[in-house]
């Protein structure tokens, strides 16, 4: 049973360009959150979906970033026009049901670095 | 502002010792607590989901307990392992239960 895929694993983009992070879920989970860290900090929630839905965006830029979790295929996780600020950890989770009982399992991450 | 206290923020332990940390936590509206493990350049990993208070859980060389009228949760390892080196990271539910609230970790390293 393969685990939470994330792809790429490291990211390049230059100032201005767009990055796009992809997040297969475990088999049988249909809740996904996207989270941030950014050097020496800890995991900043982002965005929460289920199948086709946005949940909770609250953890996300207004600006620039955009989330989606279609009927077929992966989650993406949009940034438009990068900037330095941007480079961090993202890392996708999963879970089968809600969090009062099920744990979140976590993809490899991907670096995006803005050049 | 709802905050998620751990400490020790960091923990030296000798090879084959025992040890524990304590993650602390308003106890009004509680759901459930988690524990995951991060080891460097990896993905967190979860160890538990607690949801009652007086809560055991167990696995391998690792426990947690949880007081959900007190507001805290131990985890425990027990003769510490080089391969234990990782950051404890405890996350609660509390009103919504998609929403995790997580603590800062602490940061454990087993010297052989």
């Amino acid at each position: 049973n393969a685990g939470v895929m994330q792809n790429p694993r490291h990211l390049v983009r230059r100032r201005g360009q767009e990055a796009r992070l992809r997040c297969s879920p475990m088999k049988g989970h249909s809740h996904v959150y996207w989270y941030r860290q950014l050097p020496e900090e800890g995991l900043k929630f982002m965005v929460y979906l289920q199948k086709e839905n946005i949940i909770d965006e609250s953890g996300m830029p207004k600006e620039r970033f955009s989330a989606e979790f279609p009927k077929e295929g992966p989650s993406i996780l949009r940034i438009q026009q990068v900037v330095r600020g941007d480079s961090a950890a993202y890392f996708c989770a999963s879970s089968l049901g809600d969090l009062s009982a099920s744990p979140l399992h976590f993809g490899n991450g991907t670096r995006l670095t803005v050049t | 502002i709802l905050n998620v206290e751990q400490s020790p923020q960091s923990l030296h332990v000798q090879e084959g010792d025992s040890t524990n940390f304590t993650c602390s936590f308003p106890s009004s509206n509680f759901y459930a607590l988690h524990w995951y493990r991060w080891e460097t350049a990896k993905s967190p990993e979860a160890l538990f989901v607690m949801t009652l208070n007086g809560d055991e859980k167990k696995k391998g060389r690792i426990s947690a307990t949880l007081n959900t009228k007190e507001g805290y949760s131990y985890l425990y390892i027990k003769g510490s392992q080089p391969e234990d080196s990782a950051t404890y990271l405890c996350a609660l539910t509390m009103d919504s239960n998609y929403q995790l609230i997580w603590g800062a970790g602490t940061k454990l390293i087993i010297k052989p």
